[in-house]
């Protein structure tokens, strides 16, 4: 079955603007959460999503948002670009939420901001 | 609070030889924990997860991993390393009730021929 896709693969974007990228998870996975990747402070969790309602967030400023779609896509949204932004943000999916499941990751989206 | 350390950033081995990678982790409840490996430019791939099951747990690749309670340990070991074997691998916790990973700062491994 297909993995977890994410779209799309890079995006160059210039401080101040906004930044949506978009996730599918496995079919009949209803669990998305986000992590963002960076060299100076590694793997970090953002929020997950469940059944269209955030379960969980991290400690990230309220100019990162999500939401998560009735056929459990998601979408992360960045307002405001910041230079700091610039990462590789991957997706998650898993049958459910409680990581005993295991999560399967995507390919990720590396955003650049200029 | 939950957190994950592993133990060296860089890790050298010789093509043939045992690879260990060293992950302990703090939790005040039994967790869930995992052992992910990333390729340049990919995202993560599952090598293998404890789940309160058997305490050596076998993953892909020939890869495996025991959870030793007393040491709070979830070491990474493979017999003989294998030129493909070079990667980032990172170890994570989670919770369970709360669902998020919580990750090491992961160790580079260099496989030389």
């Amino acid at each position: 079955k297909a993995g977890v896709t994410q779209t799309p693969r890079y995006l160059i974007k210039t401080r101040g603007q906004q930044v949506t990228l978009s996730c599918s998870p496995i079919s009949g996975h209803r669990s998305v959460s986000w992590y963002q990747q960076t060299p100076g402070q590694g793997l970090q969790f953002l929020f997950e999503y469940f059944s269209e309602t955030q379960r969980n967030k991290g400690n990230f400023p309220g100019r990162f948002s999500g939401r998560q779609f009735s056929n459990s896509r998601s979408e992360m949204n960045v307002s405001t670009l910041e230079l700091g932004d610039s990462a590789l943000y991957l997706c998650a999916s898993s049958l459910d939420s409680g990581g005993g499941y295991g999560y399967t990751f995507g390919s990720g989206t590396r955003l650049t901001v200029v | 609070a939950q957190s994950v350390t592993q133990l060296g950033s860089h890790v050298s081995v010789s093509e043939g030889a045992l690879v260990l990678l060293r992950c302990n982790y703090s939790s005040s409840v039994p967790p869930y924990l995992f052992w992910y490996v990333q390729y340049p430019n990919q995202g993560l791939q599952l090598l293998l997860k404890y789940t309160s099951a058997a305490t050596l747990v076998k993953g892909i690749n020939g890869f495996e991993a025991e959870f030793k309670k007393s040491e709070t340990s979830f070491h990474l070991t493979k017999p003989s390393a294998h030129m493909s074997d070079a990667a980032e691998y990172f170890c994570a916790v989670s919770r369970g009730s709360q669902g998020n990973l919580i990750f090491g700062k992961g160790t580079k491994l260099s496989v030389k021929p």
